[in-house]
């Protein structure tokens, strides 16, 4: 049974290209959740899905970030024109249900040149 | 406020003693608590979940809550080496899960 698989695992950008984040829940999970990790910080929530629903997104910046979970295929967060603050480890995490836990997967460490 | 406090450490023990990491939690209303245990450079693996008022044990862990003091605990029982992480408490209030920046345990051979 897979878990939660992100990928690329590293990615590195040029300032002002946009990066594309992926991960593809446990199976059974319909919830997604991102979150974005500086070192030596704890985790800072973006945002949270369901199948073709953003239910919260308060933790995303207003401008260059998104995220989606369509109907098929994985959650996608995409961060457009990246600059150097943007450079972290995005963690996902999914769950069967909001109540129950959340299991990440190995994280994407976005390196902007 | 922060929505989860902990104790950045770190926190040394010697092996095969009793390690205690300690969270506070702003939120009277959060629902439900949780621990993960995080290796440096890997992702936050799960460790505990609680739900109700008291102790709940899992093998060599033990996680405590206390609603009325906003405050939840989690105990490890005869540390080994490669317990030595970091542990961060997360808790859920309505639709976000809140994190708390972690406490780094040591446990010294």
């Amino acid at each position: 049974n897979a878990g939660v698989m992100q990928n690329p695992r590293h990615l590195v950008r040029r300032r002002g290209q946009e990066a594309r984040l992926r991960c593809s829940p446990m199976k059974g999970h319909s919830h997604v959740y991102w979150y974005r990790q500086l070192p030596e910080e704890g985790l800072k929530f973006m945002v949270y899905l369901q199948k073709e629903n953003i239910i919260d997104e308060s933790g995303m910046p207003k401008e260059r970030f998104s995220a989606e979970f369509p109907k098929e295929g994985p959650s996608i967060l995409r961060i457009q024109q990246v600059v150097r603050g943007d450079s972290a480890a995005y963690f996902c995490a999914s769950s069967p249900s909001d109540e129950q836990p959340q299991h990440f997967g190995d994280g994407t460490r976005l390196s902007i040149l | 406020q922060k929505e989860v406090e902990q104790n950045s450490g770190p926190l040394s023990v010697p092996e095969g003693a009793i390690a205690s990491l300690n969270c506070t939690y702003s939120d009277r209303g959060s629902q439900s608590f949780f621990w993960y245990r995080q290796y440096s450079g890997k992702s936050p693996e799960l460790i505990m979940f609680i739900y109700s008022n008291g102790d709940k044990e899992d093998g060599r862990f033990t996680a405590q809550l206390n609603k009325a003091s906003q405050y939840v605990s989690l105990l490890i029982r005869d540390s080994q080496p490669s317990d030595s992480a970091t542990y961060l408490c997360a808790v859920k209030s309505f639709n976000k899960f809140y994190f708390g920046s972690g406490t780094k345990l040591n446990v010294k051979p």
